[in-house]
């Protein structure tokens, strides 16, 4: 099984409707992060969660909120969805490390598209 | 801020030619360097990392090294095998936060 798992992996919603992306994870990892992927743009990072009761804005948290309901689980909302959120979305997770060495660990990614 | 800059594509090669991809970054301290790989249809996974300057990070046949003084970690592959295509992200991380910032990647196709 794998060790990050994203639902759903697509997504088609309108203009509107509130979303909810869902990650888990085996890992037994603290750190928990939601990214989007645009072509061209690479990943930018949305929001983190250091452990359950510690979660950060990242650089483009507008219009999204976040909820770390239990060390294992992550997940993303769209309170409004909107067509420039339609994206590739990741959720990954790393452990507390040193310094900024540790790796992180990608989900397979979920394909939204907002109509 | 702290920024990455790689080689725009897309990149085509032929099966056993050589690879480069070229990564400069902007960072206020001393950041940790990495190179990530997206096949087609899947996460990121990490390809290689280092840490600290003239480090090489190496795997699968792939190196780049940590060159502080041209502030760069290109990756390199002496032989590439039509396995390899997939999007590149070259990426750091720094200070107290631990957050990836990520170059905007490079779509590299091998062809048979």
């Amino acid at each position: 099984d794998a060790d990050v798992t994203q639902t759903p992996r697509n997504r088609i919603t309108k203009t509107g409707k509130r979303i909810m992306l869902e990650c888990s994870q085996t890992k037994g990892h603290d750190r928990m992060y939601w990214y989007r992927q645009d072509p061209g743009l690479g990943l930018r990072l949305i929001y983190y969660s250091f452990d359950v009761k510690d979660i950060n804005k990242g650089e483009i948290s507008d219009g999204y909120s976040v909820s770390r309901q239990a060390q294992a689980k992550f997940s993303l909302s769209l309170e409004s969805a909107i067509p420039n959120q339609t994206a590739l979305y990741f959720c990954a997770t790393s452990e507390t490390g040193t310094g900024g060495r540790e790796t992180q660990y990608f989900g397979p990614g979920t394909r939204l598209l907002v109509l | 801020g702290n920024s990455v800059t790689q080689m725009e594509g897309p990149v085509t090669l032929s099966e056993e030619a050589f690879l480069t991809i070229n990564c400069t970054y902007t960072a206020t301290g001393y950041p940790s360097l990495f190179w990530y790989v997206q096949y087609p249809g899947e996460g990121l996974q990490l390809l290689l990392k280092a840490t600290k300057a003239d480090d090489k990070g190496s795997n699968k046949g792939f190196e780049a090294t940590y060159r502080k003084e041209t502030t760069s970690f290109h990756l390199e592959k002496g032989s590439v095998q039509v396995s390899d295509s997939a999007v590149y992200f070259c990426a750091l991380s720094e200070g107290s936060n631990y957050k990836l910032t990520f170059g905007k990647g490079t779509l590299l196709t091998v062809n048979p």
